[in-house]
């Protein structure tokens, strides 16, 4: 089955720097791959995906890439704020029907005022 | 995005009573609805998966009689634990995907403590 690794676990960053969170995928017939951001007591909350036909998106601060070759898809925080703070998971996943996505374990983001 | 409810957000229950945890996706039909469970600073533990009309498929090691999962309708979903151990307490967290897309929507999750 899929196996999916995020790095790093813990992220300490100042405001206004970027930060940058890592998975790898080992099935290379996974094709969409979300992230989610959950915040304290609450579920988490999709924030940006990409489908394996595009190498990256972008969405205002938040923007993620794609290697097919390598199987590793990263997300890029851009000029983050404390408000970034959060637990961010990434998923690897075939897509359609009810194919089940695999979850990283998961990156805390702290972003110090 | 789609909107997903959780009710309740909250519950503390006694030892041995069962719970009830709703799930609703308030604009879109949920063709697949999955239950999470997490324990505090770890990942998702998927507990189970439900496909329209038929029953749902529980993962190794999820006792199904313990949690009852329910997908009455493309709108909701249940999740009952049963007889409940404080081993049980734990953030529940649906997840629900559209008819005909990827992409699948959390809800925001129940906190169950069990004295």
């Amino acid at each position: 089955g899929e196996n999916v690794e995020q790095h790093p676990s813990t992220l300490s960053v100042q405001e206004g720097d970027s930060a940058v969170i890592k998975c790898t995928y080992s099935d290379s017939a996974s094709n969409y791959f979300p992230w989610y951001k959950q915040e304290l007591g609450k579920g988490p909350q999709l924030i940006i995906d990409i489908r394996s036909n595009v190498g990256e998106k972008k969405d205002q601060r938040i923007a993620v890439t794609l290697n097919k070759t390598a199987k590793h898809f990263s997300l890029h925080i851009t000029e983050t704020q404390p408000e970034d703070s959060a637990v961010y998971f990434c998923a690897a996943s075939k897509g359609g029907g009810s194919y089940i996505p695999t979850f990283g374990r998961g990156t805390s983001l702290i972003v110090h005022p | 995005g789609a909107v997903v409810s959780q009710h309740p957000s909250r519950v503390i229950c006694k030892s041995g009573t069962s719970v009830k945890i709703e799930c609703r996706s308030l604009d879109f039909q949920a063709t697949t609805m999955f239950w999470y469970r997490q324990f505090p600073k770890q990942s998702l533990m998927l507990m189970a998966t439900s496909n329209e009309g038929s029953k749902a498929t529980y993962e190794q090691g999820v006792e199904k009689d313990k949690f009852l999962i329910n997908h009455a309708s493309l709108t909701l979903s249940t999740l009952t634990v049963t007889s409940a151990h404080p081993e049980d307490s734990s953030f529940y967290i649906c997840n629900l995907k559209p008819r005909g897309t990827d992409t699948q929507y959390f809800g925001p999750g129940t906190r169950l403590t069990v004295l």
